[in-house]
């Protein structure tokens, strides 16, 4: 059983919009979350992080996390051309590396 | 501060021979990984050393190896390369290794196996 599920997509969104990518996790001793963004050809890039119930904003993207359902979110507002990438859930259930699921594929159409 | 480098960028090996990727970060970070990305399967773990002189298996570490013997430089070995060892390889750092550590990534290794 994988531990980190992600809709692989592709996921459209027109510009401007609001872009909604989720992540279900298995481990319920994980204690991070982190979302990663990678276009292609490139490495994971760090979007954002989050270790408490509720909803933690940067700029455009909001990670929101649900412990009880084993559930992780990343909003981004005003969707951009340039946020088209694949996002990557990970978490982080032992302190030997990070699970990541296989990534969700999302497309801004402008 | 350049982060994490990795080399090669790109390789193309023939099967049954010696490997070693190369990863050097400048973070001064503790841990450091090695994780495989191939489609359809994501980012899996190969190995981990959370501190110099110490290392432990990931989710797939058979036919690799790895050594950690300072804090800036973690080289991953294939004794024997395998086709299905194709993939790109992807090394990262954190501070600590602790269950709230962020990961960093180094810009990958392209690896093709013959």
């Amino acid at each position: 059983q994988k531990e980190v599920e992600q809709n692989s997509g592709p996921l459209s969104v027109p510009e401007g919009a609001i872009a909604s990518l989720n992540c279900t996790y298995s481990d319920r001793g994980s204690q991070s979350f982190f979302w990663y963004r990678q276009y292609s050809g490139k490495s994971p890039e760090l979007i954002m992080f989050i270790y408490s119930n509720g909803d933690k904003e940067d700029g455009r993207f909001t990670a929101q996390l649900n412990k009880a359902s084993q559930y992780v979110s990343l909003l981004i507002r005003d969707s951009q051309p340039s946020d088209s990438a694949t996002y990557l859930c990970a978490v982080n259930p032992r302190a030997d590396g990070l699970t990541f699921g296989k990534g969700t594929h999302l497309i801004i159409q402008p | 501060i350049a982060g994490i480098t990795q080399a090669p960028t790109s390789q193309i090996l023939a099967a049954g021979r010696r490997m070693t990727l190369r990863c050097t970060q400048d973070m001064r970070h503790n841990a450091m990984y090695w994780y495989r990305q191939d489609l359809g399967l994501g980012l899996r773990l190969i190995h981990y050393s959370n501190t110099a002189g110490t290392t432990g298996k990931g989710e797939v570490p058979d036919g690799y190896s790895v050594s950690r013997a300072n804090t800036d430089d973690f080289p991953l070995t294939l004794a024997s390369a395998v086709p299905s060892q194709t993939s790109v390889y992807f090394c990262a750092s954190s501070d600590s290794g602790g269950l709230r550590d962020t990961q960093y990534f180094g810009p990958g290794t392209r690896l093709t196996v013959l």
